[in-house]
């Protein structure tokens, strides 16, 4: 029962580089989200897809985008880091009917 | 405004004590509410959902609900040093056409000390 799998983990960026945040779930959970957790932030929406085939803005969307490639996976995009997208970035998933939400490991990214 | 708030505390209780965290919406049509518990470097877990005003009841923890106020609230009873963590709130709004955009307070950090 893998549920929702991030990967990196662990990543270490220069300004300006690119790069992208896999993630995949296996619960056939219609819904997934990007969260960034800052100390004393909480966590804060970057981009959901409600269904396969669509995706919306969350709170934080500047500097990302999103793929929903398939029902599974849902990758999040950083075009040109910046270091205040150093956070802790959260993916979890969720059936609509039962309604919590299932969260993967947390991928650490740090931009300098 | 936050959609969501919460009292980042911290929160300090004694053991045994019943812990109370506070978190106020903004959505008036919301019907969905969670609470997680999050330790330190961990994914959150969920404690506890409720869509209902009124009380809910899961072992130590009950969850109460109040639309018309747009209040949520987790009891904690019997607080124990393994429950220290930061509690977070999380409020599905509707006002976005319920897509299910799913919001986080900032989350209450809770200690109890031996």
């Amino acid at each position: 029962n893998a549920g929702v799998t991030q990967t990196p983990k662990f990543q270490v960026l220069k300004t300006g580089q690119s790069m992208t945040l896999q993630c995949a779930q296996d619960m056939n959970h219609n819904s997934m989200y990007w969260y960034r957790q800052d100390p004393g932030m909480g966590l804060r929406l970057i981009y959901y897809s409600a269904s396969e085939g669509t995706t919306d803005k969350g709170e934080v969307p500047n500097g990302y985008n999103v793929s929903r490639l398939n029902k599974r996976e849902f990758s999040l995009r950083l075009e040109s880091a910046a270091p205040s997208q150093t956070s802790v970035y959260f993916c979890a998933s969720r059936d609509r009917v039962v309604g919590e939400l299932f969260f993967g490991e947390g991928s650490r990214l740090t931009v300098l | 405004q936050k959609e969501v708030e919460q009292n980042s505390g911290p929160l300090s209780v004694p053991e045994g004590a019943i812990a109370s965290l506070n978190c106020t919406y903004s959505d008036r049509g919301s019907q969905s509410f969670f609470w997680y518990r999050q330790y330190s470097g961990k994914s959150p877990e969920l404690i506890m959902s409720i869509y209902s005003n009124g009380d809910k009841e899961d072992g130590r923890f009950t969850a109460q609900l109040n639309k018309a106020s747009q209040y949520v609230s987790l009891l904690i009873r019997d607080s124990q040093p393994s429950d220290s963590a930061t509690y977070l709130c999380a409020v599905i709004l509707v006002g976005s056409g319920n897509t299910g955009k799913l919001i986080f307070g900032q989350g209450t950090t809770l200690q109890v000390k031996p």
